[in-house]
């Protein structure tokens, strides 16, 4: 089974300051099709995640241009650019290239 | 609008029975594989199961392996988990969530809003 390890597990950033999360993978889900089988998430208290960036670095339709994905491999990040008070939530990362999938521990992202 | 929606939850003793049902709307409900995803409280989250659009395959975490079971009625547009020897350990949220695209292997979307799941005395 492939674990997913995300860093740090709590993150304090200034309004307008630059978060980064950091997510790992055991095994590499990089595809032969030339993608990364790994997906972003956010989830506010009380609802369900809601999805941000698939394969690694697409952002779904609606979501703001100031979170962007990348990384490749085993090693991959999220950047929320500016943070905004709207973004107070805890974030997951997913890999879908096995089945069952497995997901991180999630980063818990709070204003400073 | 594409929607999924569970039901079913509940209280139930240690060794009990529940099912849990998902009724989806908006998309062709048998092109797609449907998953349940699980969140203790305060925890974060865990894959359950899978079950390809057929019906024909399906997966499970070790956690509930011999103990769940994942099936659908694409007649009735409706997922289900047939959860048996139930463990404290199982409490959580327990979502539907719906493959993004026809392809086998997907990220979720969209999700549904969840059931509850207490296994207590």
């Amino acid at each position: 089974d492939i674990v997913m390890t995300q860093s740090p597990d709590s993150l304090a950033v200034s309004l307008g300051e630059r978060a980064t999360i950091n997510c790992k993978s055991s095994q590499s889900v990089y595809s032969s099709n030339n993608k990364n089988y790994l997906a972003w998430y956010q989830q506010v208290p009380g609802q369900p995640p809601k999805l941000l960036i698939y394969w690694a670095s697409t952002r779904e339709s609606g979501v703001p241009d100031r979170f962007s994905g990348s990384g490749s491999g085993t090693d991959f990040t999220l950047t929320i650019s500016s943070l905004q008070a709207e973004d107070v939530a805890v974030y997951y990362c997913q890999q879908y290239y096995t089945t069952p999938c497995s997901f991180g521990q999630g980063t818990k992202l709070e204003i400073k | 609008e594409v929607q999924v929606l569970e039901s079913g939850g509940g209280l139930v003793q240690p060794g009990g029975s529940l099912r849990l049902s998902c009724a989806a709307s908006g998309f062709t409900f048998s092109s797609y594989a449907m998953s349940w995803v699980r969140q203790a409280p305060g925890k974060g989250l865990e894959c359950v199961s899978v079950i390809s659009g057929s019906g024909d395959s399906t997966y499970y975490a070790d956690s509930v392996k011999g103990r769940f079971t994942v099936s659908r009625d694409n007649s009735k547009n409706t997922l289900y988990l047939q959860m048996n020897s139930l463990r404290t350990e199982d409490t959580a949220v327990y979502y539907c969530a719906k493959d993004a695209t026809e392809q086998w292997r997907n990220w979720f979307d969209p999700w549904g809003q969840g059931t509850l799941v207490t296994v207590s005395s």
